[in-house]
């Protein structure tokens, strides 16, 4: 089946603007997350939904990113006046949500962000 | 704080060999998982193999197998007869209670022909 795509798969904007950033899960997946990779680094937690609810947001490092999920399925990154330090790779990834430490959450391609 | 090490910024094998990739771990937790992806240049985190912390015996997936030493909090990826489609980054992963995971730095693979 299809896997978690992510759209755009490169976005490149100037500082100060407002962009935002699709993620498509796996078909019947409840939970979402949303990870920022920074060059040489790994990936590193942004927020979680579980349905259509932010179960956990402490990854987001600012107001100025925001995350939705209006129906439980598609999600979108919300960032605002970007700043170039915003430039990094958005991953995200969904798993079936049943909870359980053993859950794989499996990634979509990225999507690759840079602030000029 | 939960915390995972990945001490090797970059590994050389030849095709065909063995290689194990380091990883350690701090929690506090009693219940935890352990993840390995591997992350090619075209971005994407692929899932390799899952260990749990209650789980007694090591984890394996073809190639991949996982050398879990609870008392040593280590979960190395011990990956056999090394291919070029190999070559990628490897990250160590932590999931605790609540859902997010926690990763390494990475341990990029060369394998040589």
């Amino acid at each position: 089946g299809a896997g978690v795509s992510q759209t755009p798969s490169n976005k490149v904007t100037e500082k100060g603007k407002y962009v935002e950033l699709r993620c498509d899960p796996i078909s019947g997946h409840t939970a979402l997350y949303w990870y920022r990779q920074s060059l040489g680094q790994g990936p590193e937690f942004l927020i979680y939904f579980q349905g259509t609810g932010a179960a956990d947001d402490s990854g987001l490092p600012n107001d100025r990113f925001f995350a939705v999920r209006p129906e439980g399925s598609v999600s979108t990154l919300k960032i605002q006046r970007t700043e170039r330090g915003d430039s990094a790779m958005y991953l995200c990834a969904s798993s079936p949500g049943l909870a359980g430490i053993q859950e794989t959450q499996y990634f979509g391609p990225g999507t690759r962000l840079l602030v000029l | 704080a939960q915390k995972i090490t990945q001490t090797q910024p970059g590994m050389f094998v030849q095709e065909k060999e063995a290689v194990t990739l380091d990883c350690t771990y701090d929690t506090s937790d009693q219940s935890y998982g352990l993840f390995w992806y591997k992350q090619p240049s075209s971005g994407e985190m692929i899932f390799l193999i899952y260990q749990g912390s209650y789980d007694e015996q090591n984890a394996t997936e073809g190639r991949y197998s996982l050398n879990f030493q609870k008392a040593r909090k280590s979960a190395n990826l011990v990956i056999s007869a090394s291919q070029l489609g190999d070559s990628a980054m490897y990250f160590c992963a932590m999931r605790e209670v609540y859902n997010k995971l926690i990763f390494g730095a990475g341990t990029r693979l060369a394998v040589h022909p």
